[in-house]
């Protein structure tokens, strides 16, 4: 049963241009989840995808924006990008849609740097 | 803001039980109590997680007070590869969201 997947790994951008992440949800997942994690910080909410909607979004500008396919996999979109962005980018996927009473799964993350 | 308080920092000789306090005095009746756990540059690793009564799977237990204001994550045979920081996370029913916050860092030690 393979889990959540993400892509890349690893990725070095310079300010001001676009990057896109990506991921695969656990087998029979529905609902994906997008967090920032700064170093020495716990994870921050970005936002969340359920049948192909944003269904709730953290205190992030819209310079950060998603989308999910058919498939339930989803991407994670940054324009503009800031030294600030600099980060561990997790997605977690769930099943049925409610944050608060269904169990997230994380990937390991992609270590984006902006330069 | 996170609505859990945890040690920044805890110990553990390997072998003996890791017990992980978690307050979370503002706990709303419906709302859930989730550990996760996080070793050094990876995703986060779901461990448990409980409403009202205590819990156990292969990983750990969950020791939730009967007012459930706090409660403990116990690993009862700690290894080095528990080596982590640990998050206690109440789930927020009006937000629904999950809020981490900064964590227990354990060290296991040999």
């Amino acid at each position: 049963d393979a889990g959540v997947t993400q892509s890349p790994t690893h990725l070095i951008k310079t300010r001001g241009q676009q990057v896109t992440l990506r991921c695969s949800p656990k087998s029979g997942h529905d609902t994906v989840s997008w967090y920032q994690q700064a170093l020495g910080q716990g994870p921050q909410f970005i936002f969340q995808y359920y049948e192909e909607e944003e269904r709730q979004r953290g205190n992030f500008p819209d310079r950060f924006s998603g989308h999910q396919f058919p498939n339930y996999s989803s991407e994670l979109n940054v324009n503009a990008l800031l030294l600030g962005d600099s980060a561990l980018y997790l997605c977690a996927s769930s099943l049925g849609g409610y944050l608060y009473t269904d169990t997230q799964y994380f990937g390991p993350g992609t270590r984006l740097t902006v330069l | 803001d996170a609505k859990t308080t945890q040690p920044t920092s805890m110990d553990c000789a390997e072998g003996r039980a890791a017990n992980l306090p978690c307050n979370h005095s503002t706990i709303s009746g419906n709302e859930y109590v989730y550990w996760y756990r996080q070793i050094h540059s990876q995703g986060p690793q779901y461990i448990i997680h409980g409403l009202k009564n205590n819990e156990t799977n292969e990983m750990a237990s969950l020791i939730i007070t009967e007012d459930r204001k706090s409660s403990t994550l116990i690993l009862p045979h700690a290894t080095l590869r528990d080596t982590a920081v640990y998050y206690c996370i109440v789930s927020d029913y009006n937000t629904d969201k999950l809020i981490f916050g900064t964590g227990t860092r354990l060290q296991v030690f040999p």
